[in-house]
């Protein structure tokens, strides 16, 4: 079975600008989970979607936003980027919400410069 | 302010040493507690404990958790090169997300 995926695996971004990062769930998960990861804060909940709805959001302002599609896929987008959005950035899918054995992609590394 | 909190921050053992890595949590509606072994890249699943004094264990690896103190513990026994990577522990609280600890870093020398 094929695991999660991520598009693109680096990205190199301005401040200002917008990006799109996508990910492909475990065939059959519905839960896609996303997090930052830097080396000071570690790995921060971004947000949860399930069954296309937002289930779950951590503590980011709103120029981070998501969603999900009917396969489950899910995008997640960083409005009027700043440097401090340089991160890994990765979905984790599981089974449902709730459940959470969570099995996470390879991630997308963001630098904004 | 729900918090996981691992120790050490890093640690350095020689090839065959048993190490112990920690994770205590202070998190409402807790419901289980996880750990994951990250090298380069995604962290990959380990461990899931939902009760409280039952060993989970796979191959050299095991886990304990501890409901009332409030902790777990990562055991690697007879420790190899391939296990240097950084081991992160989070706690799924009731309704939200996952909540991660800052990370052990583990190097082991041949």
């Amino acid at each position: 079975k094929a695991g999660v995926t991520q598009t693109p695996r680096y990205l190199i971004k301005t401040r200002g600008q917008q990006v799109t990062l996508s990910c492909s769930p475990i065939s059959g998960h519905r839960s896609v989970s996303w997090y930052q990861q830097t080396p000071g804060q570690g790995l921060q909940f971004l947000f949860e979607y399930f069954s296309e709805t937002q289930r779950n959001k951590g503590n980011f302002p709103g120029r981070f936003s998501g969603r999900q599609f009917s396969n489950s896929r899910s995008e997640m987008n960083v409005s009027t980027l700043e440097l401090g959005d340089s991160a890994l950035y990765l979905c984790a899918s599981s089974l449902a919400s709730g459940r959470y054995e969570q099995y996470f992609g390879p991630g997308t590394r963001l630098t904004v410069t | 302010e729900d918090k996981v909190v691992q120790s050490p921050l890093s640690l350095v053992v020689h090839e065959g040493d048993t190490v112990t890595l920690n994770c205590s949590y202070e998190v409402t509606n807790f419901r289980s507690l996880l750990w994951y072994k990250q090298e380069k890249k995604a962290p990959t699943f380990l461990f899931m404990l939902t009760s409280s004094g039952i060993e989970k264990k796979s191959g050299r690896l095991s886990s304990i958790l501890d409901k009332k103190e409030l902790f777990s513990i990562l055991n690697i026994t007879a420790t190899q090169t391939g296990d240097s990577a950084i081991y992160l522990c989070a706690a799924h609280q009731a309704g939200t997300a996952l909540i991660f600890g800052k990370g052990t870093t583990l190097s082991v020398s041949s």
